[in-house]
């Protein structure tokens, strides 16, 4: 059974550092691509970026490139997100989602998604 | 503001019909590609509900169907149950931004 597990809910002050982390099973972790989503309090999904565990290769979206950098550890099948410097506007709950393998249409969905992690940034 | 525009809020009292739009630009559902679908129920990450277009994973009932037409897709579920409530996202990928693009959701409440 495909399974992404992410880390527990945090709560950090601004300024402070922060990585989380979704773990895949279940399946060849190298060879799909993990998303990161995006969702403040109270409103929609935003995709951050992606990324290819086997080579590293990483796209970002214009939107959130510099805000989070985006890794992964092939070894012990884990994506990361991190912060080196949190706002209180990274307030929200982050998913990770694995992309499906085959892209319909030029467009690629995600056919399995973490549980959230909860990032609360306040002073 | 969102690259692909749905509906802020849809409602249906059971056993209806309702339909949630998602249109978007020549960068994206405008140039061919493909728009997905997923379910978000209260307090829970979100579930793919359809992909391709019109594609129901294994699981997902054929309550749930979808359509592209042009720059414009929909999500039509019929018969409407109580547990259909939640919030609604379609997704796309968009040439100019060469990245995955997420409407801003639909919240369906089932009267």
């Amino acid at each position: 059974e495909v399974q992404l597990a992410q880390s527990g809910a945090e709560v950090k002050k601004p300024g402070e550092s922060l990585k989380i982390s979704c773990k895949g099973s279940g399946y060849i972790f190298t060879g799909y691509w993990i998303g990161w989503v995006r969702q403040m309090p109270g409103k929609g999904l935003e995709w951050m970026g992606t990324i290819y565990p086997g080579d590293s290769e990483t796209r970002y979206s214009p939107s959130f490139q510099g805000q989070g950098t985006i890794s992964a550890d092939k070894s012990i099948s884990t994506a990361y997100l991190q912060w080196n410097s949190l706002k209180s506007s990274d307030t929200a709950v982050y998913y990770c989602a694995r992309r499906s393998a085959y892209c319909f249409g030029g467009a690629c969905h995600y056919d399995y998604w973490g549980q959230g992690t909860l990032v609360t940034v306040s002073s | 503001q969102s690259v692909l525009t749905q509906p802020p809020s849809v409602s249906g009292a059971p056993g209806q019909r309702v339909t949630i739009s998602c249109t978007g630009s020549s960068s994206n559902t405008g140039a061919g590609y493909d728009v997905h679908w997923y379910q978000q129920l209260p307090g829970r990450g979100p579930k793919l509900l359809i992909y391709g277009n019109t594609n129901r994973p294994s699981g997902v009932p054929d309550r749930f169907s979808g359509s592209k037409s042009g720059t414009s897709a929909s999500l039509a579920i019929t018969g409407l149950q109580t547990e259909d409530e939640a919030d609604y996202y379609c997704q796309s990928y968009d040439s100019g931004l060469s990245g995955s693009v997420f409407g801003g959701g639909t919240k369906l409440t089932v009267l």
